[in-house]
């Protein structure tokens, strides 16, 4: 079963762009995953899924300022011109046969 | 537009059971593998349940195997979540999703609903 890791917080400034990581573990390096984000207090909203080629498909309404690529293990979440509403947890998820797994989530301040 | 309605949480004691449901509309139902999700309060996401789209396969996290099962009702587009032996840390709001591909599991959650609170606690 695949273990997703991802660092507990990041913080980036009104305006500029910030890169999340999630990290696949040993074995699992080519795997699917997929982004989500949740606003405080609401239910996670699905932004995209990245492959390990960097191929990434945005989900329904999801602004272009978000993207997806990918490095060996790493998927990653860029988000550009950030803006307030982008404080918020993100979670990445991947799956197999008999199982969904999410990593721990990052907590996004925006100064 | 796709729209997952959850009802059914509540207050309970240790050892009780509660059944959750989950209304779909929006989309062809019978299509889609579904799942639930739960979240413990200030905690991440957590996996529960997969049901396949026909209700022939189901999937627990080992946590919960034994104790909680997943069902469907095509017919009326319904997903539900039976929890039996509750501990107070099955605590959390619970989450009714779409995972995206149609007729497979392997794709992502692309849609999910509100979330139910379920509190466990005498």
């Amino acid at each position: 079963q695949p273990v997703l890791t991802q660092s507990s917080s990041a913080s980036a400034s009104l305006g500029s762009s910030v890169k999340l990581t999630c990290t696949l573990s040993s074995g699992h390096s080519i795997d699917v995953i997929a982004w989500h984000q949740q606003q405080p207090g609401k239910a996670p909203r699905y932004l995209m899924k990245v492959e390990s080629s960097g191929r990434h498909n945005k989900g329904s309404g999801v602004p272009d300022r978000f993207s997806g690529s990918s490095s060996g293990a790493d998927r990653y979440l860029t988000i550009s011109n950030l803006q307030s509403e982008d404080e918020a947890d993100y979670y990445c998820e991947t799956w197999d046969r008999n199982s969904r797994v999410f990593g721990g989530g990052t907590r996004l301040t925006v100064l | 537009e796709v729209q997952l309605v959850e009802s059914g949480g509540g207050l309970v004691q240790p050892g009780g059971s509660l059944r959750l449901s989950c209304a779909a509309s929006g989309f062809t139902f019978s299509n889609y593998w579904m799942t639930w999700v739960r979240q413990a309060p200030g905690k991440g996401l957590e996996w529960v349940a997969n049901i396949k789209e026909d209700g022939s396969e189901e999937q627990y996290v080992d946590a919960v195997k034994g104790r909680f099962i997943i069902s469907r009702d095509n017919a009326n587009n319904s997903l539900y979540l039976e929890m039996n032996s509750l501990r107070v840390e099955n605590t959390a709001v619970y989450y009714c999703a779409r995972i995206g591909g149609r007729g497979y599991s392997f794709a992502p959650i692309d849609y999910w609903g509100q979330g139910t609170l379920v509190t466990v606690s005498s």
